[in-house]
């Protein structure tokens, strides 16, 4: 089945720890891209990638970093510089940069601070 | 803030239409889209709409795009149960590669 699998679907932080967050798509995107959510709102973008190893920050890039070395992964790196990581992570694929661009999201990781 | 707008919740009686509005930016978008959230999942891209045209119908649902108010709305006919969840309205951004940008959402429940 063709989809993007993210791992795990629930995840806990310690103090001071970094913790990353899985990626993987088989659909043959060349784009990969991070969304934070949190309660009641909207999507914000994190990171993003229109092609492998190569990415841009986004909207709230700050106290995240990303890969790209494989077309198929963009895993996320939720640092100890981010303060406030308690947020459900969405990533999504498309074909690009093109004018219809539908993105197609996994299911989610949860992040929680113990 | 998002700069797509969308009004926060809905609650609708099963059997009824729902509407829900989104207010977008970039009148060079070309296709505009629909998301759907269940609790605890992903989103699920439920259609979308090219901009030369104000109409598009699937099932129960219908889009319409008013593109001189930059006005969109997703019609869903004889809502049902599971048809509680949160929907997402969503336009490229021409400027920064087609990025999309997400309005904040709006939350439909559905009462028996």
């Amino acid at each position: 089945d063709g989809g993007i699998t993210q791992s795990p679907k629930y995840l806990f932080r310690k103090e001071g720890q970094n913790v990353t967050l899985s990626c993987e798509q088989n659909l043959n995107h060349d784009a990969m891209y991070w969304y934070r959510q949190d309660p009641g709102q909207g999507l914000r973008l994190i990171y993003y990638s229109q092609i492998v190893n190569d990415f841009q920050k986004g909207d709230i890039a700050e106290g995240y970093s990303v890969s790209r070395e494989k077309k198929e992964s963009f895993p996320l790196t939720v640092t100890s510089a981010q303060k406030n990581p308690t947020a459900f992570y969405l990533c999504a694929s498309s074909w690009g940069d093109l004018a219809k661009n539908i993105q197609y999201f996994g299911a989610g990781t949860r992040l929680s601070v113990l | 803030g998002e700069d797509v707008e969308q009004s926060l919740f809905l609650s609708v009686r099963e059997g009824d239409s729902s509407v829900i509005n989104c207010t977008y930016t970039d009148s060079s978008s070309t296709y505009l889209y629909w998301y759907k959230q269940e609790p605890g999942a992903g989103l699920q891209l439920l259609t979308y709409i090219f901009s030369n045209m104000d109409m598009k119908q699937d099932q129960r649902l219908t889009v319409l795009l008013n593109k001189k108010d930059k006005h969109l709305s997703l019609r869903i006919a004889d809502t049902q149960t599971g048809d509680s969840a949160i929907y997402f309205c969503a336009e490229p951004i021409k400027a920064a590669g087609n990025k999309l940008t997400f309005g904040g959402g709006t939350r439909v429940l559905v009462k028996p």
